[in-house]
């Protein structure tokens, strides 16, 4: 099971910040907090990760609280381009079967004009 | 740079026939993954490497196989295809750095019907 969790939908307005929420509260000490993205039908896109401070990169801003339960993906200026399913991901940074990914259902953003 | 990239883009097969999907990356990447899509879901490990000649088993794996004899290729068959295994198949790929692994590269996904 994933463990995280995501709203299932949220809807934004073109041009506006976009904050998509995600708790992860029985995070542990060496795990990252992984953005994906799945914009429909292509491939998932990696978006950007964290381990407990702030992260910016041209695609988006990632919050982490200061315990580490929970998180913020913020697209700053959100497009109809945008529009997609964000997934929040919790792993360590080591490989092998630790550090697969897995998959929750995710948050279906709606940027509407 | 094609990135990671997936042959074919859509199958239909029918119960019982065989085939092989074949993912190719041009980043020289160590890792490499199978995941299956179906619809409404979050996309669900089959089987991955962590090397050349190398395999192993992820969440889903039964009714399928892999190989991986060079290190750009990661091949997943189906021996006897199933209604079951009608899907979406994602193949992603990874950099790593020592005992570390890094954010996954996916392809653009294989459409596979079953009937």
């Amino acid at each position: 099971d994933a463990k995280t969790t995501q709203p299932p939908s949220m809807d934004c307005a073109e041009g506006r910040a976009a904050n998509l929420p995600c708790n992860h509260s029985t995070i542990s000490g060496n795990e990252y907090v992984y953005w994906y993205r799945q914009i429909h039908s292509q491939g998932p896109q990696y978006i950007i990760h964290g381990l407990k401070n702030n992260e910016t990169n041209e695609m988006a801003s990632l919050i982490i609280t200061e315990d580490r339960k929970s998180s913020t993906l913020i697209l700053p200026h959100a497009t109809l381009r945008d529009t997609a399913v964000y997934y929040c991901i919790v792993r360590p940074p080591y490989g092998g079967s630790q550090g697969n990914l897995i998959f929750g259902k995710g948050t279906k953003l709606s940027v509407k004009p | 740079n094609a990135g990671v990239t997936q042959t074919p883009k859509f199958r239909v097969l029918k119960t019982g026939q065989s085939m092989t999907l074949l993912c190719a990356q041009d980043m020289n990447h160590e890792y490499m993954y199978w995941y299956r899509q179906d619809p409404g879901m979050g996309l669900r490990l089959i089987h991955y490497s962590v090397g050349e000649g190398t395999t192993a088993k992820g969440e889903v794996p039964d009714g399928y196989n892999v190989s991986r004899l060079k290190k750009q290729n990661f091949l997943l068959g189906l021996e006897s295809a199933a209604p079951s295994q009608t899907s979406v198949y994602f193949c992603a790929s990874s950099y790593v750095q020592g005992a570390y692994s890094y954010e996954q590269y996916f392809g653009p996904g294989t459409r596979l019907t079953v009937t």
